[in-house]
């Protein structure tokens, strides 16, 4: 059975930083591109940023190119999103997925002193 | 950057009603289009991709059309599990947008 498994989130104060990961299990992780999609609160679906199967290519959203980093850890089956400077229309539900049909259940990050 | 402008927002309809609901790029995507169906605290889930292809597992009574710019989605006999937001999403190019979605409501 496919599995995608957020973790990380929370509360972060404006203008500081969070690194959130997936877990995956259940699929071939490494031949996959991977995805991270927000939605904040009452809102609709963001597509973030994504990153081919060995890592080597990234790209992002112009809302948060230069503050965030996605990667991956193909060995431990783990992709990552490093968020720096922090604002508050950051605050949202973030999902990882493959864009395939398979989306973790979401892991919430709050910015707010 | 590719935009998707999706209608209506919202959408009343009777259970057994055909519900249909818009998709328009402001450039074209090639059929690269997902629609998904979203309910209140969980995941988007996969219905339709490359505009017309069912997901596995996904009932019949939903289906995608068109191409280049216009895209259809239908549910041809609304049933009471299918109230959800709608949305369509484009990966032509990056960023992967998505449409503003449709809400849709029994009468």
């Amino acid at each position: 059975e496919v599995q995608l498994v957020e973790s990380g989130g929370g509360l972060v104060q404006p203008g500081g930083s969070l690194k959130i990961s997936c877990a995956a299990s259940g699929f071939a992780f490494g031949t996959y591109w991977m995805h991270w999609v927000r939605q904040a609160p009452g809102k609709g679906l963001e597509w973030v940023s994504r990153i081919k199967r060995d890592g080597s290519s990234t790209a992002y959203a112009a809302s948060v190119k230069g503050r965030f980093t996605i990667s991956r850890d193909n060995a431990k089956n783990t992709l990552f999103l490093q968020m720096n400077s922090l604002r508050a229309e950051d605050t949202a539900t973030y999902f990882c997925t493959t864009m395939s049909g398979d989306w973790g259940q979401g892991t919430l990050v709050i910015v707010s002193s | 950057d590719i935009q998707l402008t999706q209608s209506p927002s919202s959408l009343s309809a009777s259970v057994g009603d055909r519900v249909t609901i818009t998709c328009q790029a402001n450039q074209d995507i090639n059929n690269y289009l997902n629609w998904y169906q979203q309910t209140p605290g969980k995941a988007p889930k996969l219905l339709i991709y490359d505009a017309s292809t069912l997901e596995t597992g996904v009932p019949s009574r939903f289906s995608g059309s068109g191409s280049g710019t216009d895209f259809t989605f239908t549910i041809s006999s609304l049933q009471p599990e299918d109230i959800a937001t709608y949305y369509c999403q484009q990966y032509e190019n990056v960023p992967y947008s998505f449409g503003q979605g449709t809400k849709l409501e029994i009468k």
